[in-house]
C-alpha cells in the first residue's frame, strides 16, 4: 500500500538528548514536510522540502534539523537545543507544490515524542 | 504572508444537529488553494476537500458542504445532521506561492464534539 511511514509512534528521551524521527513515503512524492502540533496550536510549520538535498525553514524551525538525501525520506532530529521538544509530530507529503499547487498533502500517524 | 484563522476552539452539539465550522484566511496571491482536513482520534489528519482560488462555486458532499467566498475571504464547513462519528479536529489550510517557497499553512483547528 501506498503511504506514510512514522516510526515509533511514540518515543521517550531524556531532556538533553538528541533524537531522530523517521518518516518514509513511497507516494513518488517531491515534497515533504514536518509539523508540530500542541494543544490549542493547531499545527505548526518546522520544516519543508520540495526536493531532494534541498530544504527551507518553517516557522518553528529552531531546536529542528533535517535532511533530505533521498526523495522518499525525510527524517527530522530534535535536538538538545528545543527548548519545549514534547509534542506531536506529524509528518507529510504532496506532489511538487513547485510546479502545482492543486494537490493535497498525505499525512502520517504522527510519533509523539515526551522527553522527561 | 499568509495566514488561515479558525476562531472558533471548540463547538459541542447533538447528533443530528447541522453545524457550520469557520475559516478566514489571508494572503497577498490571486493564485492559491483551500484544503479542509479531518483529524480523528487516532491522529492521523484526512483530506476532505480542496478549492482553487478561481472556483467559488459550493459544493456539497453527502453530509458535508463548503461555502467559499472570495470576497470575504472565507472558506467555510457545514456538517448536516451530525453524527457522533463525526467528532474530531477540523483543520483549514491554504497553500500559496508555487515554486521554493510555497507552503502549507493551517489553522489552530475546531475541536467538534457530537453528542448522542
Amino acid at each position: 500500500d501506498g503511504g506514510i511511514t512514522q516510526s515509533p509512534k511514540y518515543l521517550f528521551r531524556k531532556e538533553g538528548q538528541n533524537v531522530t524521527l523517521s518518516c518514509e513515503q513511497n507516494l513518488n512524492h517531491d515534497a515533504m514536510y514536518w509539523y508540530r502540533q500542541d494543544p490549542g496550536q493547531g499545527l505548526r510549520l518546522i520544516y519543508y522540502s520540495q526536493i531532494v538535498n534541498d530544504f527551507q525553514k518553517g516557522d518553528i524551525a529552531e531546536g529542528y534539523s533535517v535532511s533530505r538525501e533521498k526523495k522518499e525520506s525525510f527524517p527530522l532530529t530534535v535536538t538538545s537545543a528545543q527548548k519545549n521538544p514534547t509534542a506531536f509530530y506529524l509528518c507529510a507529503s504532496s506532489k511538487s507544490l513547485w510546479e502545482d499547487l492543486n494537490t493535497e498533502a498525505f499525512f502520517g500517524q504522527g510519533t509523539r515524542l515526551t522527553v522527561v | 504572508a499568509q495566514k488561515v484563522t479558525q476562531a472558533q476552539t471548540e463547538i459541542s452539539v447533538v447528533e443530528k444537529e447541522d453545524v457550520t465550522l469557520d475559516c478566514v484566511y489571508e494572503t497577498r496571491d490571486t493564485t492559491y488553494y483551500l484544503f479542509w482536513y479531518k483529524q480523528p482520534p487516532s491522529g492521523e489528519l484526512v483530506f476532505l476537500i480542496r478549492r482553487n482560488s478561481f472556483d467559488e462555486q459550493n459544493e456539497i458532499s453527502g453530509r458535508y458542504s463548503w461555502n467559499f467566498q472570495k470576497s470575504t475571504s472565507s472558506f467555510n464547513f457545514t456538517i448536516t445532521a451530525s453524527q457522533v462519528v463525526d467528532s474530531a479536529v477540523y483543520f483549514c489550510a491554504l497553500s500559496e506561492a508555487a515554486g521554493a517557497n510555497s507552503k502549507l499553512t493551517f489553522g489552530k483547528g475546531i475541536t467538534l464534539s457530537v453528542r448522542p
